[in-house]
């Protein structure tokens, strides 16, 4: 079956510290999407970037499909941005996605 | 814009009752799930529904679990009887069926079961 692994596990920022966050999968696919998992579970969707780079504020996703792999950037980071980052995949939108256990960001002054 | 709407936030039950979960996808969407997350594990999905029918389930999916979406209401997820490894967050999510557009995911609902 599919198979999502981000890296790293976890990763502790000093506040105006830039980050990188990938994803890698196993399948091709149709569908990769960003999520921002805060402290106590709720979800805020980032990006949905099947191919190519977007860019909201200080986040950049990058999807490189020919080489399984997706990245989010966060620059200048903020202690706002400490939370859990998590990459979905799927060969099908009409289908679940797969999601891969995520980066645990932390970002202090 | 758009929002999948969980009903409610957080809810509390005894072992053994059933308990039914609520979503309020986006009004023009086709598609519908229900994803899981036991606390600090994955999120892992359980099922998708379409046209009034289940189109795909995984494992997770037992049969003490049952989905519907009566008259175009709310998209529900019916657990009976719960179970004490029924206590996770739920999600539901909703998608439209283009292309470029990304399925909607709710805040999720916390279930604990006592």
């Amino acid at each position: 079956g599919q198979q999502v692994q981000q890296s790293p596990a976890s990763l502790v920022l000093q506040e105006g510290e830039n980050a990188e966050l990938q994803c890698n999968f196993s399948t091709s696919l149709n569908s990769m999407q960003w999520f921002y998992q805060r402290p106590e579970g709720s979800l805020v969707s980032l990006f949905y970037n099947p191919s190519g780079t977007k860019q909201s504020g200080r986040l950049t996703s990058t999807t490189v499909i020919k080489e399984r792999r997706s990245s989010l950037h966060i620059s200048s980071s903020q202690i706002t941005d400490s939370g859990t980052y998590l990459c979905a995949m799927g060969d099908n939108y009409a289908q679940g996605l797969t999601f891969g256990l995520g980066t645990r960001v932390s970002v202090f002054p | 814009g758009p929002k999948v709407l969980q009903i409610p936030s957080h809810q509390i039950i005894d072992m053994g009752q059933m308990v039914t979960l609520n979503c309020d996808p986006v009004s023009n969407h086709l598609y519908f799930y229900w994803y899981k997350q036991i606390l600090g594990q994955q999120m892992e999905f359980l099922v998708n529904f379409y046209n009034g029918k289940v189109m795909e389930k995984s494992k997770l999916f037992k049969d003490q679990f049952s989905v519907e979406r009566p008259d175009g209401s709310y998209f529900t997820l019916k657990i009976q009887p719960t179970a004490l490894e029924d206590s996770a967050v739920y999600f539901c999510a909703s998608s439209s069926y283009r292309g470029n557009q990304a399925p909607l995911f709710g805040e999720g609902t916390r279930l604990s079961v006592l």
